[in-house]
């Protein structure tokens, strides 16, 4: 159990254009999701938390009007690029959790590879 | 949220024991201390969580000293497919609480 799928895994857009990423949880209701980026031999930083039904938290530096964040349902929470640059390539993690007891952990999925041209 | 310091690196061989430790002195009294592992291009995969003394699991075990200051994951009998980043961090309610991922520790394990 505690399947995190994320699509697509992988997506080259031009530069201004806009890409949605989804995070789904696949067995079990996430009440909180989170999403991170990653650049090259770097370690995962925060950008977002969202829970479902209400708006997200950014992290400090991060544009919320860049960086569109929907949790619509416990299973689904989208990010969605807007007016994607080159700087804007990179690797985008999200995370789900039950959040129902202190010792629930976060279930990462795979991963998003974004190259922005 | 707990600082967590881990060594960079490491370098074993196969079939060897190894163990990463960190340091978190300023741990919380209501802080777990978790694990995670990273492939290249992966998303990072849970390994162990643990409270205080010993937490053992198919994977890892997880050590943990009386003051909770530092923990050790020990990984037995490593193999090629162990060469991971292994991120320790430490928090109150880790499910939904956000993470702060530290450098990790990049292990590489050899022939």
């Amino acid at each position: 159990g505690a399947v995190v799928s994320q699509h697509p895994s992988r997506v080259i857009c031009k530069s201004g254009t806009s890409v949605k990423i989804e995070c789904r949880s696949l067995d079990f209701q996430a009440t909180t999701m989170f999403w991170y980026r990653q650049f090259p031999k770097q370690s995962l930083m925060l950008m977002a938390t969202s829970n479902e039904g209400s708006k997200a938290t950014y992290e400090q530096g991060v544009e919320k009007d860049k960086f569109l964040i929907n949790h619509a349902s416990l299973t689904l929470s989208t990010l969605t690029v807007t007016s994607a640059h080159p700087e804007d390539s990179s690797f985008y993690i999200c995370s789900a959790s039950r959040g129902t007891s202190s010792t629930d952990t976060q279930y990462f999925g795979p991963g998003t590879r974004l190259t922005v041209l | 949220l707990a600082k967590t310091t881990q060594p960079i690196s490491m370098d074993s061989y196969e079939g060897q024991e190894v163990n990463i430790t960190c340091s978190h002195n300023n741990i919380a009294t209501n802080d777990y201390i978790t694990w995670y592992q990273q492939f290249p291009s992966q998303g990072p995969r849970f390994i162990i969580q643990g409270y205080k003394t010993k937490v053992t699991n198919e994977v890892a075990s997880l050590f943990i000293p009386a003051d909770r200051k530092s923990s050790t994951l020990s990984l037995p009998r490593v193999s090629l497919s162990d060469t991971a980043v292994y991120y320790c961090l430490v928090g109150e309610n880790t499910g939904f609480q956000k993470l702060v991922f530290g450098t990790g520790t990049r292990l590489l394990v050899s022939p």
